[in-house]
């Protein structure tokens, strides 16, 4: 059963340059949550989607930040126009039940954005 | 705004002895806790969650909750330098998405 699935890895763009990263939840998971994270910094909450409904992006920034989820296929973030401030670490979670008590999340690897 | 915050370290013990890591939280209408441990470069893991004051225990972690003081903690017997990462505490408040907030983390070295 494999986990969450994040691509690509690492990424380098350009400044105003478009990023896409994408990842595929666990089986059987329809929950998912992208997160960012800063060198030596926590997990910053950005968005929370179920399948083609985004529920909560109350984290995302307004402009230039956009996510999805898909009937079919992977969630996807993308933000367009980088600039250096957005160079981190995007994290993608799933889980399987929205229980706050058992939602246990189930973290990719992550996707190393650096904007030059 | 809902804040979580942990003391961001690092804390250095030696093997064998008792590490704990500390957590509090802004929100009293908090429901549930978890404690993930991320190593560097990778992805958190979850190690525990609680919900109800008191002590939880799991081989060689213990959580705590004090839901009246706000806070929660995490104990880890026995240090190894296998443990050393950075733990991040996590809340779930009650109403809206449920979504998890987190701490910044407090990086743990056990040495040997």
């Amino acid at each position: 059963n494999a986990g969450v699935m994040q691509n690509p890895r690492h990424l380098v763009r350009r400044r105003g340059q478009e990023a896409r990263l994408r990842c595929s939840p666990m089986k059987g998971h329809s929950h998912v949550y992208w997160y960012r994270q800063l060198p030596e910094e926590g997990l910053k909450f950005m968005v929370y989607l179920q399948k083609e409904n985004i529920i909560d992006e109350s984290g995302m920034p307004k402009e230039r930040f956009s996510a999805e989820f898909p009937k079919e296929g992977p969630s996807i973030l993308r933000i367009q126009q980088v600039v250096r401030g957005d160079s981190a670490a995007y994290f993608c979670a799933s889980s399987l039940q929205r229980d706050p008590n058992t939602g246990e999340l189930f973290f990719g690897e992550g996707s190393r954005l650096t904007v030059l | 705004q809902k804040e979580v915050e942990q003391n961001s370290g690092p804390l250095s013990v030696p093997e064998g002895a008792i590490a704990s890591l500390n957590c509090t939280y802004s929100d009293r209408g908090s429901q549930s806790f978890f404690w993930y441990r991320q190593y560097s470069g990778k992805s958190p893991e979850l190690i525990m969650f609680i919900y109800s004051n008191g002590d939880k225990e799991d081989g060689r972690f213990t959580a705590q909750l004090n839901k009246a003081s706000q806070y929660v903690s995490l104990l880890i017997r026995d240090s190894q330098p296998s443990d050393s990462a950075t733990y991040l505490c996590a809340v779930n408040s009650a109403g809206g998405s449920y979504i998890p907030t987190f701490g910044r983390g407090t990086s743990l070295i056990v040495h040997p």
